[in-house]
């Protein structure tokens, strides 16, 4: 079974600073999405940035990257200049899209990293 | 566009009782799954619908069940509740088709038992 590790439970960050949140996963397949995503206070989970497995060029959105290493299974993401709004709970998460033929809606998440942003 | 929409928001139940919960997707939209999150098991998925049929389901008891309709709208239901059923329960919509595989969720029902 797949699984996906936040090994931080919370990370803080000065504002206009720049923070890395971790994230390893475990999958015997090669082909497959990982994601970041974003869960305020407010609780709506939002989408933060996307990678598919088959492109070595790592994903980029605004002040986000992310550091996708398919080998070692690590799919770091990094805020750059960040924001008071960026104050949140991230969740990585995986799905693999053959899972099934059918299983376009199942995510394996991992623990979530809770960020706080200084100002 | 109006994104995903989940009712009621906030619900206390009893140990015992049965809860349904609502779940309009974004127009368009044929999947939609359902998340169970606490703050000691994290995100766990439940169910997931595509065309009014499960598609895949994931480890929790059978008190917990769910249907889809025809205009893609989901419930999920709960019977026998018990404590520990106290969670977030997330809705999440996607196409449904095999694209890069963005779910939008919910803002969630928070589901109290006591």
């Amino acid at each position: 079974a797949q699984t996906v590790t936040q090994s931080q439970p919370e990370m803080s960050v000065q504002e206009a600073e720049t923070v890395t949140l971790s994230c390893t996963y475990d999958t015997s397949e090669s082909d497959y999405y990982l994601f970041w995503y974003k869960q305020p206070p407010s609780r709506q989970m939002i989408l933060v940035i996307r990678q598919e497995a088959y492109k070595q060029q790592n994903a980029t959105e605004n002040r986000f990257s992310v550091n996708f290493q398919k080998a070692a299974k690590s799919f770091s993401l990094k805020i750059s200049d960040s924001q008071l709004g960026d104050a949140a709970m991230y969740f990585c998460a995986y799905r693999n899209p053959n899972a099934g033929g059918t299983s376009y809606g199942k995510l394996t998440f991992g623990q979530g990293t809770i960020l706080t942003v200084h100002p | 566009k109006a994104g995903v929409t989940q009712t009621p928001r906030y619900l206390i139940k009893t140990r015992g009782q049965q809860v349904t919960l609502s779940c309009s997707p974004i127009s368009g939209h044929r999947s939609v799954s359902w998340y169970q999150q606490t703050p000691g098991q994290g995100l766990q998925f439940l169910f997931e619908y595509f065309s009014e049929t499960q598609r895949n389901k994931g480890n929790f008891p059978g008190r917990f069940s769910g249907r889809q309709f025809s205009n893609s709208r989901s419930e999920m239901n709960v019977s026998t509740l018990e404590l520990g059923d106290s969670a977030l329960y997330l809705c999440a919509s996607s196409l449904g088709v095999r694209t890069s595989g963005e779910l939008f969720f919910g803002e969630g029902s928070r589901l109290t038992v006591l």
